[in-house]
């Protein structure tokens, strides 16, 4: 199985900063990568697809690169509502492993 | 709008089984792949099963195969899972999620879950 892994496991930032999240598989999995974001109490919402793909209604300061086994989820200003736990997930070959999160809060 | 209602969730004693129930609605259900994914308080998301647009192939994580079994019924539009065996490990929010087309691929859409509590 792939395992994920994800950097950092928390970071706070002040509103307007921009944040970067690191995943890393430890096979290649070509641009088969989504983030996804978890508020606190609510459920995982799809951020981006096939790495860098927008999700519908999501806000273009999140962006998603990398390739390969590196990926990156860019917030080019973080803003209040980006409060969140930000996941990866690997595909289309299970299992779908998830990263272990990335907790994000406003400094 | 899609739509996905999870039931089924409840108090259950260790060893004991419970079935869990995901409802579909505002979307072709029977072309979708349709999958399980759990939360245990405080943790991350963990992957448990997933199912086929067709129900002629699953997957489970390993730490359920034997013990877990996923349906789907599409005239009905539900996905279940059938949970046994259940232990404390399992104690978690589940969660359906649903695939963009019949094959394995992200989550965009999810259900607002349903809690399993392993107990004596």
């Amino acid at each position: 199985d792939i395992q994920m892994t994800q950097s950092p496991s928390s970071l706070s930032a002040s509103v307007g900063d921009r944040v970067t999240i690191t995943c890393r598989a430890r096979q290649g999995i070509n641009n088969f990568l989504a983030w996804y974001q978890q508020k606190p109490g609510k459920v995982p919402k799809l951020l981006i697809y096939t790495a860098s793909t927008l999700h519908s209604g999501v806000p273009s300061r999140f962006s998603g690169s990398g390739s390969g086994t590196d990926f990156t989820l860019t917030i080019s200003s973080l803003q209040p509502e980006d409060v969140a736990t930000y996941y990866c997930q690997k595909y289309p070959s299970a299992p779908f492993t998830f990263g272990p999160g990335t907790k994000v809060d406003i400094k | 709008e899609v739509q996905l209602v999870e039931s089924g969730g409840g108090l259950v004693q260790p060893g004991g089984s419970l079935r869990l129930s995901c409802g579909a609605s505002g979307f072709t259900f029977r072309i979708h792949a349709m999958h399980w994914v759990r939360q245990a308080s405080g943790k991350g998301l963990e992957y448990v099963s997933g199912i086929n647009s067709n129900g002629g192939a699953t997957y489970y994580v390993d730490s359920v195969k034997g013990r877990f079994t996923i349906s789907r019924d599409n005239s009905k539009n539900t996905v279940y899972l059938q949970m046994g065996s259940l232990r404390a490990e399992d104690m978690a929010v589940y969660y359906c999620a649903r695939s963009p087309s019949s094959g394995w691929y992200y989550f965009d859409s999810w259900g607002q879950g349903t809690l399993v509590t392993v107990s004596s």
